[in-house]
């Protein structure tokens, strides 16, 4: 079975300034998906970004970026010029031929003003 | 376009009663997935309806159970509460079945609480 780790429960960032949360999976497929999804106080999954595990290619959104490191099943999500509406709760996600989502744990992102 | 709509937002239940809480997908999404988040547990999956047909389950006890209609429109049920089930349901909708290549959207939720 697949699973996701991240090893941080809570991080916190100033305004402006950058940061990256952690996640590593495991997992014996080749083909796969990962995303990044927040949770803010409304309680709203939001899709942050996503990855395709064949593509070699870090995928960006906007200030939103991520190290997918394939061998070493790594993901992290890198925030770049923080924002107060940036602070929720980030979920590291897979997807694999069990079509279903396996999350982590979550890391709690509080932005200081 | 509307977003994923979930009723009711919070729900106070008794212990063995049973509940059934509405999910109605994105316009034109005929996936429709079922999460369940608890503090010690996180995010788990229970099931995904695809076009009436339950295409997928999770680790769930038969008490947990679903339907999806023919408009995309889902219900889940969970029959004989127990207070271990109080939890934040969540319905996320996608174009297809999985999320390979169309990702989940999310509702914000079912709030259930069992006493």
């Amino acid at each position: 079975a697949q699973t996701v780790t991240q090893s941080q429960p809570e991080m916190s960032v100033q305004e402006a300034e950058t940061v990256t949360l952690s996640c590593t999976y495991d997992t014996s497929e080749s083909d796969y998906y990962l995303f990044w999804y927040k949770q803010p106080p409304s309680r709203q999954m939001i899709l942050v970004i996503r990855q395709e595990a064949y593509k070699q290619q870090n995928a960006t959104e906007n200030r939103f970026s991520v190290n997918f490191q394939k061998a070493a099943k790594s993901f992290s999500l890198k925030i770049s010029d923080s924002q107060l509406g940036d602070a929720a709760m980030y979920f590291c996600a897979y997807i694999g031929s069990a079509r279903q989502l396996t999350f982590g744990s979550g890391t709690q992102l509080t932005v200081l003003p | 376009k509307a977003g994923v709509t979930q009723t009711p937002r919070y729900l106070i239940k008794t212990r063995g009663q049973q509940v059934t809480l509405s999910c109605s997908p994105i316009s034109g999404h005929r996936s429709v997935s079922w999460y369940q988040q608890t503090p010690g547990q996180g995010l788990q999956f229970l099931f995904e309806y695809f076009s009436e047909t339950q295409r997928n389950k999770g680790n769930f006890p038969g008490r947990f159970s679903g339907r999806q209609f023919s408009n995309s429109r889902s219900e889940m049920n969970v029959s004989t509460l127990e207070l271990g089930d109080s939890a934040l349901y969540l319905c996320a909708s996608s174009l297809g079945t999985g999320t390979n290549n169309s990702p989940l959207h999310f509702g914000n939720g079912t709030r259930l609480t069992v006493t």
